[in-house]
């Protein structure tokens, strides 16, 4: 099992609608990330906060905001998505910065917009 | 772009076969790295390998790196029905929190 824990499992939300996705890590990782992974396709990052702030953010729209309240919770916060925003949502966890960063995922939260 | 890019996109073999994917990527790294994602799962870390490495093996897995050609390649010896999954290789280049993901190679084990 995964140590990293991301609920809802599935989420269906209408175009108008508000939710958010959570993510929970206590291992001890001050690295922790936001990837999109559509169909047969490969990860994309969209965030990472280091240390509780913001390190990276791959340009992406402003109805995806993301929350870092502490060092074990990561939150991505939906408003007024687009159906081709249906995608499972993954979030990832690390060590800080070093020579040796390797992920650490949960199983992610398939989101359906409709 | 850094993206990896695997080959083949899809394998089909028979159990207790070997198989081998690979991965090439376009500008300097500091480590590659693969991933496994069983369907609707999350990505699991295998192996990572160092620029500066040229085998790694860990268990049933056999992991090289060209820099020279920019390639990798995943050896998965004596394959089990339980590894059917996408893998993925992984690159870093100059951000220490920028990992890229290839496209990945589907690996069907029948057994």
């Amino acid at each position: 099992d995964t140590e990293v824990t991301q609920t809802p499992k599935h989420l269906v939300m209408g175009m108008t609608n508000k939710k958010s996705l959570k993510c929970e890590q206590h291992m001890g990782h001050r690295a922790m990330y936001w990837y999109k992974q559509k169909a047969k396709k490969p990860p994309e990052l969209m965030f990472v906060y280091s240390y509780e702030k913001l390190s990276i953010n791959e340009s992406v729209p402003s109805r995806f905001s993301p929350e870092c309240p502490n060092s074990s919770l990561l939150n991505l916060h939906l408003h007024a998505l687009q159906p081709e925003d249906s995608a499972l949502y993954l979030c990832a966890s690390s060590h800080p910065a070093g020579d040796v960063v390797s992920l650490h995922f949960g199983n992610g939260t398939r989101l359906t917009v409709t | 772009s850094q993206q990896g890019e695997e080959d083949p996109q899809a394998l089909s073999i028979q159990e207790g076969e070997n198989a081998t994917m690979n991965c090439s990527y376009k500008t300097s790294i500091n480590n590659l790295q693969w991933y496994r994602q069983n369907s609707g799962r999350g990505l699991v870390h295998l192996i990572l390998i160092r620029s500066n490495e040229r085998e790694k093996h860990s268990g049933r897995l056999r992991v090289t790196l060209d820099t020279s050609k920019k390639s990798s390649s995943l050896l998965i010896t004596a394959s089990r029905a339980a590894d059917t999954a996408s893998y993925f290789c992984a690159t870093r280049g100059g951000s220490n929190y920028k990992l890229t993901f290839g496209k990945g190679t589907l690996l069907t084990v029948n057994p």
